[in-house]
């Protein structure tokens, strides 16, 4: 089974400063895909990020990079140069191997409501 | 560029009454895939469609729900009987290769 933890119910940033949501996983597979999502207080998630177990970079997209360190099982997204659209929710995702019959979905963590102050 | 949209966005229903949702993937996507998110949580994976065909359930998905991807195009998701643990935000998403999931806006459903 996966399981995804993010272990800050809440984060509070400051406009401009950077700021690092944790997120850990835990899975058997040899081969998985690592998500972060935003979803806004309207409601649609929002792709952000995405890092395969095999990349050997670390993700990055924009002002987004996923800190990926596969032996700590640890994907956590630092967002640089905060801006007060940023305050939202975070989510966490991972999917498992293709050859598997659970592989397709996504099994997300509980979140991270991110506040970024003026 | 249309991205997945979702109708209706709200729907109030008494209980026991049925619904239905429907999604429309990206044009191109042929996965499709249903989700519930209650308050405070993430989303929970119901069911997966690749073209018409589908090929995961969860075991979230009772008897009472049933999913379909007529044509492998747009997508309804019902449920029959609804309870009140049945309200929650009822995602839907699409993709097109084995990575990112693209959502839709989401149908909130209350049962009352």
């Amino acid at each position: 089974a996966q399981k995804i933890t993010q272990t800050q119910p809440g984060m509070f940033v400051q406009e401009k400063e950077a700021v690092t949501l944790d997120c850990t996983y835990d899975t058997s597979d040899q081969s998985y895909g690592l998500f972060w999502y935003k979803q806004p207080s309207s409601g649609e998630m929002i792709f952000l990020i995405y890092q395969g177990s095999y990349d050997e970079q670390n993700a990055t997209e924009g002002r987004y990079s996923l800190n990926f360190q596969k032996a700590r099982k640890s994907a956590n997204l630092v967002i640089s140069a905060s801006q007060l659209g940023d305050s939202a929710m975070y989510f966490c995702a991972m999917r498992g191997r293709i050859s598997s019959g659970s592989a397709r979905q996504l099994t997300f963590g509980s979140g991270t409501q991110l506040t970024v102050l003026p | 560029d249309t991205g997945v949209s979702q109708n209706p966005r709200h729907k109030i229903t008494k209980r026991g009454q049925n619904v239905t949702f429907r999604c429309d993937p990206i044009s191109e996507h042929n996965r499709l895939y249903w989700y519930r998110q209650t308050l405070g949580q993430g989303p929970e994976f119901l069911t997966y469609f690749q073209n018409e065909a589908q090929l995961e359930k969860s075991r979230l998905l009772s008897d009472r729900f049933s999913a379909e991807r007529p044509k492998g195009s747009f997508s309804t998701l019902e449920i029959q009987r609804t309870e009140q643990g049945d309200s929650a935000m009822y995602l839907c998403a699409s993709s097109l290769l084995e990575r990112e999931q693209y959502f839709g806006p989401g149908t909130r459903l209350t049962v009352t």
